[in-house]
């Protein structure tokens, strides 16, 4: 089974507004990645986050990480049509360099 | 375009024969991935290569599935006796070295098994 699972799974906004998704995962990690996918196209790395980090900002994004409760947030900000995409969380284990993709947040934003 | 290429970017193929599909990493990174995604799913890990070495492969992988790296610059992948199952997006990422890098995707390559 997948390592990170996405919650929730659909999510449609107004634009302006802010979008929360958040990532649960299963055992230890060394970081976790956060990646955008539009519809058809490949996917594009927003985000890393290391396990030692509790919060880290990109532009819009910020990503929160809860080692404790194995768990990670992406916050987009002041949302955008062009934010339309599926977001994934990538996890590592430990040592290992293969990555584990929950089945991703389906963010719908409206003009 | 410096960016990950895979070809072809779409491939229809009639149950039990094979397919050979190609990516093109950047020509910096020497690490080379292979995922599988399935429609509303994310991606599933299949293999890694660091230069030419095949360092880790999913116990989720057939015996029909095998990739080679040849010279660690472009990789195949080959499916043998493709099944319908075998339906997917096939999707080629590369990175440089070091733990857990950011990966840099190609457009994949969509399969369709008839």
């Amino acid at each position: 089974s997948q390592q990170g699972e996405e919650d929730p799974q659909a999510l449609s906004i107004q634009e302006g507004e802010n979008a929360t998704m958040n990532c649960s995962y299963k055992t230890s990690i060394n970081n976790l990645q956060w990646y955008r996918q539009n519809s058809g196209r490949g996917l594009v790395h927003l985000i890393l986050i290391r396990s030692n980090e509790r919060e880290k900002h990109s532009g819009r994004l910020r990503v929160t990480l809860d080692t404790s409760k194995k768990s990670s947030s992406l916050l987009i900000t002041a949302s955008r049509a062009a934010d339309t995409a599926s977001y994934f969380c990538a996890t590592d284990l430990y040592n290992f360099n293969k990555f584990y993709f929950g089945s991703g947040t389906k963010l719908n934003v409206k003009p | 375009d410096t960016g990950v290429s895979q070809n072809p970017r779409h491939k229809i193929t009639k149950r039990g024969q094979n397919v050979t599909f190609r990516c093109d990493p950047i020509s910096e990174h020497n690490r080379l991935y292979w995922y599988r995604q399935t429609l509303g799913q994310g991606p599933e890990f299949l293999t890694y290569f660091q230069n030419e070495a095949q360092l880790e492969k999913s116990r989720l992988l057939s015996d029909r599935f095998s990739a080679e790296r040849p010279k660690g610059s472009f990789s195949t992948l080959e499916i043998q006796r493709t099944e319908q199952g075998d339906s997917a997006m096939y999707l080629c990422a590369s990175s440089l070295p070091g733990p857990s890098p950011e990966q840099y995707f190609g457009p994949g390559t969509r399969l369709t098994v008839t």
